[in-house]
Formats: structure tokens, C-alpha cells, sequence
């Protein structure tokens, strides 16, 4: 069943700017992981962080979780053009028998 | 490089069709999924897999079936295709490590069925 949500649910920011996207999820988990998705193509791995993790960090990607909001953001920074995709979190909950839940995702535009 | 490959980019088929989809993954994973993605609907998991000969449903697995005889291929099966089977088709694939999960998409099948 969907547990993540994204929020926003699009996105449209000028280049070099940062962006922001939320993650809302309701059970608990073992981890966190972020996708990017280029149109029309299938999901890229990003970032994956543990429950027992706060933050983590891969080249201009941040990512915090909160678990006792069952929340995560995740940061771009410096963003390019090559940025525009969506983004997915997708949460493995403990015990993970069903493997990993996504969310509907955020569209993120970077305006030139 | 993980590479996951389906069968086909793009896919027409008439109502009534069986329809398979095909992945075949390269790096000995154990795990393989079938996701199909509507807009506004994100993600939803329609079968995995953990083992060969092995089969679980997920969320939507109704109007499909899946088979997985060798253990880097993973066939999502359509036993007669329906208008509302319209969709994108991702498979992935992933380790057997139940505490990591990181899954490896295919690019995608686009199916129409008219």
C-alpha cells in the first residue's frame, strides 16, 4: 500500500537555486530511500538513510529524517537543468516482507 | 553497472490479448518486482518475487499473473489484456538483504491496450 507522500507535489525553481521536497510516511521503518525518475524512464537509486540515521550527505544531495515525525526532506543544492526529473521516496518498513512503498513523487523543474 | 533490461520500450496490444512483459536482470539478484505507474497514482507493486519459482501478490495483482523459472528473468503476464491495463510497466530487481532493499529499474514498458 502507498505509505510516502511527497510534498509538493510539483516544483519549478530557477538554476543554481536550492530545492526542497518532503516525505511523509505513517508506519515504521528500517530505512528511507530517495529515486529520481527522468521522463518516460524507469527510477534511479539516490540516497538511502537508515531509522537510525539523522542526516546524510551525497555530492549536492542532504537528507534528514525525522522518525518521530516519520518525516524526510531531501536537499538539492546548486541545482542544474539536468535536475529536472521526479523525485520519489520510497520507505522499507521493518520487517520488510513487501518490500519497499513509494510515494506519488514531486516533479521538479529547473528553469534555465 | 546493475543493468535491468525489459523486453520492450513500447507495447500495443488489443483487448482479449495475452500480453507478456518481460525483465531479465544481470547481477544474480534474488529479489525482482513489477510496478505499474499511473499519473497521479505513483507506484503501486502488482507482483514480487524472492526466490525462483517463488511469487508473492502485491498491492494490485488482479488481472495479472508473473513467472519466474530462472533467476534473472521475471515475466509479468496479462491473461487477457483490458482497456484499464493502459499503463507504464517498471520492473526492478534487488539484493536478498531484507534490511537495505535497494531496488534497480528497467526503463520501462509503455503498454496500450485498445
Amino acid at each position: 500500500s502507498q505509505q510516502g507522500e511527497e510534498d509538493p507535489q510539483a516544483l519549478s525553481i530557477q538554476e543554481g537555486e536550492n530545492a526542497t521536497m518532503n516525505c511523509s510516511y505513517k508506519t515504521s521503518i528500517n530505512n528511507l530511500q530517495w529515486y529520481r525518475q527522468n521522463s518516460g524512464r524507469g527510477l534511479v537509486h539516490l540516497i538511502l538513510i537508515r531509522s537510525n540515521e539523522r542526516e546524510k550527505h551525497s555530492g549536492r544531495l542532504r537528507v534528514t529524517l525525522d522518525t518521530s515525525k516519520k518525516s524526510s526532506s531531501l536537499l538539492i543544492t546548486a541545482s542544474r537543468a539536468a535536475d529536472t526529473a521526479s523525485y520519489f521516496c520510497a520507505t522499507l518498513p521493518i520487517g520488510g516482507a513487501d518490500g519497499l512503498t513509494f510515494g506519488k513523487g514531486t516533479h521538479l523543474i529547473i528553469q534555465p | 553497472d546493475v543493468k535491468v533490461t525489459q523486453s520492450s520500450r513500447y507495447l500495443v496490444k488489443r483487448t482479449g490479448e495475452k500480453v507478456f512483459l518481460e525483465c531479465v536482470q544481470d547481477m544474480d539478484h534474488e529479489n525482482m518486482f513489477w510496478y505499474r505507474q499511473d499519473p497521479g497514482l505513483g507506484l503501486r507493486l502488482i507482483y514480487f518475487s524472492y526466490d525462483v519459482k517463488m511469487k508473492e501478490k502485491g498491492d494490485i495483482p488482479e488481472g495479472y499473473s508473473v513467472s519466474r523459472e530462472k533467476k534473472e528473468r521475471f515475466s509479468l503476464i496479462l491473461e487477457s489484456a483490458s482497456t484499464n491495463q493502459t499503463s507504464m510497466y517498471l520492473c526492478a530487481s534487488s539484493l536478498g538483504d531484507r534490511t537495505k532493499n535497494i531496488q534497480y529499474f528497467g526503463a520501462g514498458t509503455r503498454l496500450s491496450v485498445l
